[in-house]
């Protein structure tokens, strides 16, 4: 069955340090999200892509937070410099995109748990 | 307003027995989705189930019931015949407007079973 692939699965650094995520979507998927969170808290969106372009980066510290799909197929969310407020899981998700599916559901990857000391 | 409201702090259920999970929603758009979303301690997202706004049916999917009032602006999440592997956080989210758009999670409910 196919997965959302996420690297890696745990990461420490330390705060003012520069870190990266990489996460590889369900192949065939269009769109690809990034979500953060927070420990005791549903996710919430970082970053949102239809194939290589960003579609919504609203909620993005874009002072801090980088986000890439060069090729529109799998992806980096990077963090320079990392803050303690950054401590949290960080999810990808990917779906098909077609508008017109009704489920259109999203498929989550493991995550990456980082730790900000 | 919160999109998404889950107020259960935390619930027990004895295994086998079902239990209803709840979740309100407050949204202006006439076509949205609501999904269900399991989270064991392990951290994956697991979908459940999804209704749709214009669904005149409840959703079913195997031991997964979603009871959808959409006057009320609910859509509680229903476990028949509780299992020991059930135990998890459990989190109910919205999608407004087009089919790709992100999802609205709320805090999630927690959820023990006990044997």
């Amino acid at each position: 069955e196919a997965e959302v692939a996420q690297s890696p699965r745990y990461k420490i650094t330390e705060k003012s340090q520069a870190v990266a995520f990489w996460c590889d979507p369900i192949s065939g998927h269009a769109t690809l999200y990034w979500y953060r969170q927070i420990l005791g808290q549903g996710p919430e969106l970082l970053v949102q892509f239809q194939d290589e372009s960003v579609v919504d980066d609203s909620q993005l510290p874009k002072d801090r937070f980088s986000a890439e799909r060069l090729k529109g197929v799998d992806s980096t969310l990077k963090i320079q410099p990392a803050e303690l407020g950054d401590s949290a899981m960080y999810l990808c998700a990917s779906s098909s995109g077609i508008l017109t599916a009704t489920y259109n559901e999203q498929f989550f990857g493991p995550g990456t748990r980082l730790t900000v000391l | 307003a919160q999109k998404i409201t889950q107020t259960q702090p935390g619930m027990f259920v004895q295994e086998k027995e079902a239990v209803t999970l709840d979740c309100t929603y407050d949204t202006s758009d006439q076509s949205y989705g609501l999904f269900w979303y399991k989270q064991p301690s392990s951290g994956e997202m697991i979908f459940l189930i999804y209704q749709g706004s214009y669904d005149e049916q409840n959703a079913t999917e195997g031991r997964y019931s979603l009871n959808f009032q959409k006057a009320r602006k609910s859509a509680n999440l229903v476990i028949s015949a509780s299992q020991l592997g059930d135990s998890a956080m459990y989190f109910c989210a919205m999608r407004e407007g087009r089919a790709n758009s992100k999802l609205t999670f709320g805090k999630g409910i927690t959820l023990s079973v006990r044997p």
